[in-house]
């Protein structure tokens, strides 16, 4: 079964400091990979998308790791802020039936 | 939100009673997608369209219908509402089937 997982549930960090999220999947074979911003209340809000050929993908403090041989894939966020209080979900597209599946998501927690 | 909304944004509703949760969207996307949100579950697809009245079901379709007679408005109707259909409904739209903009939600709760 085509499954998505994140780790770790939940992260409670200090503002300024960076931190780093993960996604393990087992979809293949796949089309892209995304990482979506979910601020409490709201609905998902795209922060990248990379295509199975692509290693790295930047969106300003964000950036998106990908390693297709061992199916990984991690968001690191540098010099956090308050804003970035939020879930945090990964997202696998199935190549064959273009069907998203996604994981449960990271919480994460800036404080000042 | 992309020139995406979803009404109502709240609804209380009885157990056995016809739901209908409305998705409008302003930006000629050829693609809709209805999806569930729970505790300890991804977002889960229900049913998508991919133009007017083209639909298909999604993983979790059971107890939910859907219709879209204009580009614009993607409907979804819980014919008979339970408890296990209590959850965070998004609707998404997208143009090339590629990336997915998410409404902000509808919140139903069933009683």
């Amino acid at each position: 079964k085509n499954q998505v997982e994140q780790s770790p549930q939940s992260l409670i960090i200090l503002e300024g400091k960076n931190c780093t999220l993960q996604c393990n999947y087992t979809v293949s074979p796949f089309s892209n990979l995304r990482w979506y911003k979910q601020d409490t209340g709201r609905g998902p809000v795209s922060l990248t998308i990379m295509t199975f050929s692509e290693n790295t993908k930047s969106n300003g403090r964000y950036t998106a790791t990908l390693d297709a041989d061992t199916k990984q894939s991690s968001l690191h966020i540098t010099a956090s802020q308050l804003s970035d209080s939020a879930s945090y979900i990964c997202v696998v597209s199935d190549y064959n039936t273009d069907k998203l599946i996604f994981g449960t998501g990271t919480r994460l927690q800036v404080f000042p | 939100d992309a020139g995406i909304t979803q009404s109502p944004r709240h609804k209380v509703t009885e157990t056995g009673t016809p739901v209908t949760l409305r998705c409008h969207q302003t930006e000629n996307h050829r693609y809709m997608y209805w999806y569930r949100q729970d505790p300890g579950h991804g977002l889960r697809l229900i049913h998508y369209s991919y133009g007017v009245k083209d639909t298909d079901k999604g993983e979790v379709s059971d107890g939910y219908s859907v219709s879209r007679s204009k580009t614009e408005d993607f409907l979804l109707t819980l014919e008979s509402a339970t408890s296990s259909q209590t959850s965070v409904y998004f609707c998404a739209i997208s143009d090339q089937g590629t990336e997915q903009y998410f409404g902000p939600g509808t919140r139903l709760t069933v009683t």
